[in-house]
């Protein structure tokens, strides 16, 4: 059963904290995604990945942090930097960057400052 | 830099009514646009995809359009039910800036019984 794999679905995180969502794929796609979502309001680009061992700045990148080590898989960590963390957010992933294809969206994580 | 508009914001109709969302964009310069549905608290669903070379795609009660001219692009929805409630985001790819996508605030449609 192919499809994008986030966890945790809740996570609270301490001010001054490290936090990292997991993102995993089966579908074989080379790019990946992470966008954030506030409430009302449209997703906003984070971090992208084309390929493994390579990724690039979004629109809103300060404060966060990947990697992609392997094609499957693309954490993002939310460093003590992001001085409004608390979102709603969201990994896709699709065929390769650009072009004719479609994006797959996994289930979300929701990020929570205590 | 593209920027994609969604009008309304918010939409309450009647069971079985006929409704239409609406999506516009500032830069013709795409690959594709989509539809997704986003149910409260969860990721986004695909339901559509349009090509730019495409005039319009349908999916059972759904049809979305496409005017890359103007720079819109409408969901249709058909003998809407209360299932179809949900909010309704479209997002379009460039053809410049490495391709990525540009969302739209969506519209959170809500359809009474």
């Amino acid at each position: 059963d192919g499809g994008i794999t986030q966890s945790p679905k809740y996570l609270f995180r301490k001010e001054g904290q490290n936090v990292t969502l997991s993102c995993e794929q089966n579908l074989n796609h080379d790019a990946m995604y992470w966008y954030r979502q506030d409430p009302g309001q449209g997703l906003r680009l984070i971090y992208y990945s084309q390929i493994v061992n390579d990724f690039q700045k979004g629109d809103i990148a300060e404060g966060y942090s990947v990697s992609r080590e392997k094609k499957e898989s693309f954490p993002l960590t939310v460093t003590s930097a992001q001085k409004n963390p608390t979102a709603f957010y969201l990994c896709a992933s699709s065929p390769r960057q650009g072009g004719d294809t479609e994006a797959f969206f996994g289930q979300g994580t929701r990020l929570t400052v205590v | 830099k593209q920027e994609v508009t969604q009008i309304p914001a918010a939409l309450s109709v009647p069971e079985g009514e006929n409704l239409v969302l609406n999506c516009s964009f500032t830069d013709s310069a795409i690959y594709n646009l989509q539809w997704f549905r986003q149910d409260p608290g969860k990721g986004l669903t695909s339901l559509l995809l349009i090509q730019s070379s495409q005039r319009e795609q349908t999916s059972g009660r759904l049809n979305a359009s496409l005017d890359k001219s103007s720079g819109r692009s409408t969901l249709y929805i058909a003998a809407s039910q209360p299932g179809d409630s949900a909010t309704y985001l479209c997002a379009v790819r460039g053809n410049t800036n490495a391709g990525k996508s540009t969302f739209g605030d969506g519209t959170t449609l809500t359809v009474k019984p």
